[in-house]
């Protein structure tokens, strides 16, 4: 059975400070990797999608790096806002399926400002 | 502006009634996915549909049923068979392959009453 886990469930950050947190999926049979942001009454939203190991992606403050060897991705906010208030979600795809997107519960991220 | 669009937002049902849960896009995206999310669960997978007038069971297809007639329209049937229906449901989209961003409505809330 493939699981995706992440970590924490969810995450108190003070306004300004920085935080992460943590995807893991299955090492073998990868093919991309996805993160969103869902924020409350809207629909999830696209911040990356990753598929080279070692890749870094950015988006403004957020970013995100990924280890398909290890198999985990992290995500980082810098200076957070009140805007980064949301549940952010990853999801893996594996390579011997062309549909299948696994989704990890999500981390719920509120900013205290 | 291209999107999905779910409606209702929110869905009462009765015991031993079927409804329906509308999804259009026009995104012109070939592949569509239902998912239903359980509090502090990932998104499972109901049915998804890679092509006009086909489709696909997910890992809880029991008690739904789907159509795909045009490109554009993916709706989801649930029916009296469904035995624990309440949940939040999401539609989505792709253009295709797993290593591009997938689209969201902004879900149906449905209520067993």
């Amino acid at each position: 059975i493939l699981n995706v886990e992440q970590s924490p469930q969810s995450l108190h950050v003070q306004e300004g400070d920085s935080t992460n947190f943590t995807c893991s999926f299955p090492s073998s049979n990868f093919y991309a990797l996805h993160w969103y942001r869902w924020e409350t009454a809207k629909s999830p939203e696209a911040l990356f999608v990753m598929t080279l190991n070692g890749d870094e992606k950015k988006k403004g403050r957020i970013s995100a790096t990924l280890n398909t060897k290890e198999g985990y991705s992290y995500l980082y906010i810098k200076g957070s806002q009140p805007e980064d208030s949301a549940t952010y979600l990853c999801a893996f795809s594996p390579m011997d399926s062309n549909y299948q997107l696994i989704w990890g519960a999500g981390t719920k991220l509120i900013i205290k400002p | 502006d291209g999107g999905i669009t779910q409606s209702p937002k929110y869905l009462f049902r009765k015991e031993g009634q079927n409804v329906t849960l509308s999804c259009e896009q026009n995104l012109n995206h070939d592949a569509m996915y239902w998912y239903r999310q359980d509090p502090g669960q990932g998104l499972r997978l109901i049915y998804y549909s890679q092509i006009v007038n086909d489709f696909q069971k997910g890992d809880i297809a029991e008690g739904y049923s789907v159509s795909r007639e045009k490109k554009e329209s993916f709706p989801l049937t649930v029916t009296s068979a469904q035995k624990n229906p309440t949940a939040f449901y999401l539609c989505a989209s792709l253009p295709g392959a797993m290593n591009t961003e997938a689209f969201f409505g902004q879900g149906t809330r449905l209520t067993v009453v």
